[in-house]
C-alpha cells in the first residue's frame, strides 16, 4: 500500500495568495483527518471527515481555511488568503473505522508564507 | 486540558531497552491508551494501543498498570532510528470520538 499521499511536499508562497494542499488517503479508509503542526502549538486537529462528510471542523482556525472531500480518494485543504502565521506543516491522515484510533499519517506539506 | 503527563525528554543507549512512562490518572473506563511517535520531519506513526491488558507487537510492548492510571511503552532493543518524539494519548476507541489530542510527548534520544 502506498500510504497517505500528500502534495505538495513543500510550498513557499506570498502573503495573500491562495494555497491548496492535496491528500489521497489509503484506499478503503473511511476517515480522513487534516492536522497542523507548529512549534508553538504542536499538532492540532483541524477537521475530519467520515465517508466524505465533514464531521468536526471545530479546529479550523478561521474562515480563510476550508476543506473538501469530493470523493473517497481525494481531499483538499485551502487557505485563502494566506498569511505568514499560517506557516506550518500540514498533515493529512486516514483511518478505517474498524481499526479504532489507529490513524495513518502522510509525510506532510511544509508551508511557508512570506 | 491535558489527559496525559510525560517526561519532556529521555536518553537511552543503543541496544538497551527504552522504557517511556505515561501518567493518565483521570482515564475513563472506555478510554484506550495509544502510543504514536514522530521521527524528525516525518508524520506521526502509530505504535501500539491497549485498554487494560498488556500488549505486544513487532514494534513495542505496552504495560498498563492494574488501576490503569499509568502505562509504560517499552522498546526492547532501541536503535538510533528510534530517536523520535513519543506521544501517549488516551481516547475512546473509534465510535464518535476521533479527536486524538497530541500533547508535547517525550523526546527519546538513542545514543550510540
Amino acid at each position: 500500500d502506498a500510504g497517505v499521499i500528500q502534495s505538495p511536499r513543500h510550498e513557499v508562497t506570498e502573503m495573500g495568495q491562495e494555497v491548496t494542499l492535496r491528500c489521497k488517503p489509503i484506499s478503503g479508509h473511511d476517515y480522513l483527518f487534516w492536522y497542523r503542526q507548529t512549534m508553538m502549538r504542536g499538532l492540532e486537529l483541524l477537521i475530519y471527515f467520515n465517508n466524505n462528510v465533514p464531521i468536526d471542523d471545530s479546529g479550523m482556525p478561521e474562515d480563510r481555511f476550508s476543506a473538501k472531500m469530493p470523493n473517497a480518494s481525494f481531499s483538499t485543504l485551502k487557505i485563502q488568503p494566506s498569511e505568514p502565521r499560517d506557516s506550518a506543516v500540514y498533515f493529512c491522515a486516514s483511518s478505517l473505522w474498524q481499526s479504532g484510533n489507529t490513524i495513518y499519517f502522510g509525510e506532510g506539506s511544509w508551508l511557508t508564507v512570506v | 486540558d491535558a489527559k496525559t503527563t510525560q517526561p519532556p525528554s529521555m536518553d537511552c543507549a543503543e541496544g538497551r531497552a527504552a522504557n517511556l512512562p505515561c501518567n493518565h490518572s483521570t482515564i475513563s473506563g472506555n478510554e484506550y491508551v495509544y502510543w504514536y511517535r514522530q521521527i524528525h520531519s516525518q508524520g506521526p506513526q502509530y505504535i501500539i494501543h491497549g485498554l487494560k491488558n498488556n500488549e505486544t507487537n513487532e514494534m513495542a510492548s505496552l504495560i498498563i498498570t492494574e488501576d490503569r492510571k499509568s502505562s509504560t511503552l517499552i522498546l526492547p532493543h532501541a536503535t538510533l532510528r528510534d530517536t523520535a518524539v513519543y506521544y501517549c494519548i488516551v481516547n475512546p476507541s473509534g465510535g464518535s470520538n476521533y479527536k486524538l489530542t497530541f500533547g508535547k510527548g517525550t523526546l527519546l534520544t538513542v545514543n550510540p
